[in-house]
């Protein structure tokens, strides 16, 4: 079945950066566009990027264009987001899912503090 | 951007009854491209509903939707202990990739 574990979620201070893991297994990862969708404490949900499968079509919303990275390795069937100059209203959870469209299957998520 | 608007925000019901949730988009979903998700306390969002009225894998069929242009429903047909949660509807027929704010159901 469909197994998608984040990492490398934490503390950080503002301005800093972070880089986020997803291990994809149970599918054919290449044959998937991939997401990250965040969820603020107590609050609902942003889209936030999404990578096709062979990775050149990329989609940024507006509140971090220009400062995230989506990124996959279809060989270690694993999906990235690097995160730069984080500010305070990146804190949220952050999720990977399949599908570009809906997401079909979610992982746990991985918690991003931005404060100083 | 398509805003959509949740109602009611939380809804009090007993087990067993039928609950009805509420999503309106700012603008026509084209091609009723539009989605339904549970969140249950401290796990990620599942999909139940895509293209307004197909359900997911595995979605059990008291969970219903329905709905085009502006308009979309969310039914629970019985009520089960489980299905006291949030639920949040989004739509994928503009971008960016838009959701609800969330409806609670909670036990009357």
């Amino acid at each position: 079945q469909v197994q998608l574990v984040e990492s490398g979620g934490g503390l950080v201070k503002p301005g800093g950066s972070l880089r986020l893991s997803c291990a994809a297994s149970g599918f054919t990862f290449t044959d998937y566009y991939m997401s990250w969708i965040r969820q603020a404490p107590g609050k609902g949900l942003e889209w936030v990027s999404y990578i096709s499968s062979s990775g050149t079509t990329i989609y940024y919303a507006d509140s971090v264009k220009g400062r995230f990275t989506i990124s996959r390795d279809n060989a270690k069937n694993s999906l990235y987001l690097q995160m730069n100059s984080l500010r305070a209203e990146d804190t949220a959870i952050y999720y990977c899912a399949t599908g570009w469209k809906f997401g079909e299957s979610w992982g746990q998520g991985t918690l991003v503090t931005v404060s100083s | 951007e398509i805003v959509l608007t949740q109602s009611p925000g939380t809804l009090s019901l007993s087990p067993g009854e039928r609950a009805t949730l509420s999503c309106r988009a700012s603008q026509s979903v084209s091609t009723r491209f539009l989605a339904w998700y549970q969140q249950k306390p401290g796990q990620a969002p599942r999909l139940l509903i895509y293209g307004a009225s197909t359900r997911a894998t595995g979605i059990p069929d008291r969970f219903g939707g329905s709905g085009s242009g502006t308009d979309f429903t969310l039914t629970i047909s019985r009520l089960e202990p489980e299905d006291f949660v949030v639920y949040y509807c989004q739509q994928y027929g503009g971008s960016p990739r838009t959701f609800g704010q969330g409806t609670k159901v909670e036990i009357k």
